[in-house]
């Protein structure tokens, strides 16, 4: 267990809806990335969030936004969902932003857009 | 687009084996990560080893990083069933924010 947590488990939602998914990272990490995962690809980076502010996204548009808290919780929201959105969300959070680190993944969400 | 590729995509190995996996990356790197993923669930984080390291282990596990090739190799020795799963290299720069991962190498092993 990496004391990350996130949810739902799995959620189904329908093309053009809106999707808030949510992660609750381990003591004392102020640092978290989510990350999409298609299925039989790798992760990739969507975006990270330090002391509340983004300031790192990878190639994904703007209908991909964040949150994170004081308490360093985050939450990823899309809009306009498209069934390409169908993949594994994984959020990874971290301490500081020291390189290099490791990061501590959750179980994801699996998000289904039909 | 991914940084990283690993070969063989499958491997199916009897218990008690070694397996080996690949990675190949593209642009230079302060650090190369292997993790592991069972059955679609959340990744975890196996070995770091720093672009100044050529090998490096950790229980049964061995990397070593070549970047000079911009590669490096996973060996798990003495396989058990447990280690079924999907296993991806993943890249960070050294002022990167974010890890670059390849597309999995899937290992079976059989009882």
């Amino acid at each position: 267990e990496t004391g990350v947590t996130q949810s739902p488990t799995h959620l189904i939602k329908t093309r053009g809806q809106q999707v808030t998914l949510r992660c609750s990272s381990q003591s004392g990490h102020n640092t978290v990335s989510w990350y999409q995962q298609a299925l039989g690809q790798g992760p990739q980076f969507i975006f990270q969030y330090y002391r509340e502010e983004e300031n790192g996204r990878g190639n994904f548009p703007p209908r991909f936004s964040g949150l994170q808290f004081p308490n360093y919780s985050s939450e990823l929201n899309v809009n306009a969902l498209e069934l390409d959105d169908s993949a594994l969300y994984l959020c990874a959070s971290r301490r500081g932003q020291a390189v290099p680190y490791e990061q501590y993944f959750g179980p994801g969400t699996r998000l289904t857009v039909t | 687009s991914q940084q990283g590729e690993e070969d063989p995509q499958a491997l199916s190995i009897q218990e008690g084996e070694n397996a080996t996996m690949n990675c190949s990356y593209k642009t230079s790197i302060n650090n190369l990560q292997w993790y592991r993923q069972n059955s679609g669930r959340g990744l975890v984080h196996l070995i770091l080893i720093r672009s100044n390291e050529r090998e490096k282990h950790s229980g049964r596990l061995r990397v070593t990083l070549d970047t000079s090739k911009k590669s490096s190799s996973l060996l798990i020795t003495a396989s058990r069933a447990a280690d079924t799963a999907s296993y991806f290299c993943a890249t960070g720069g050294s002022n990167d924010y974010k890890l670059s991962f390849g597309a999995g190498t899937t290992v079976t092993v059989r009882a």
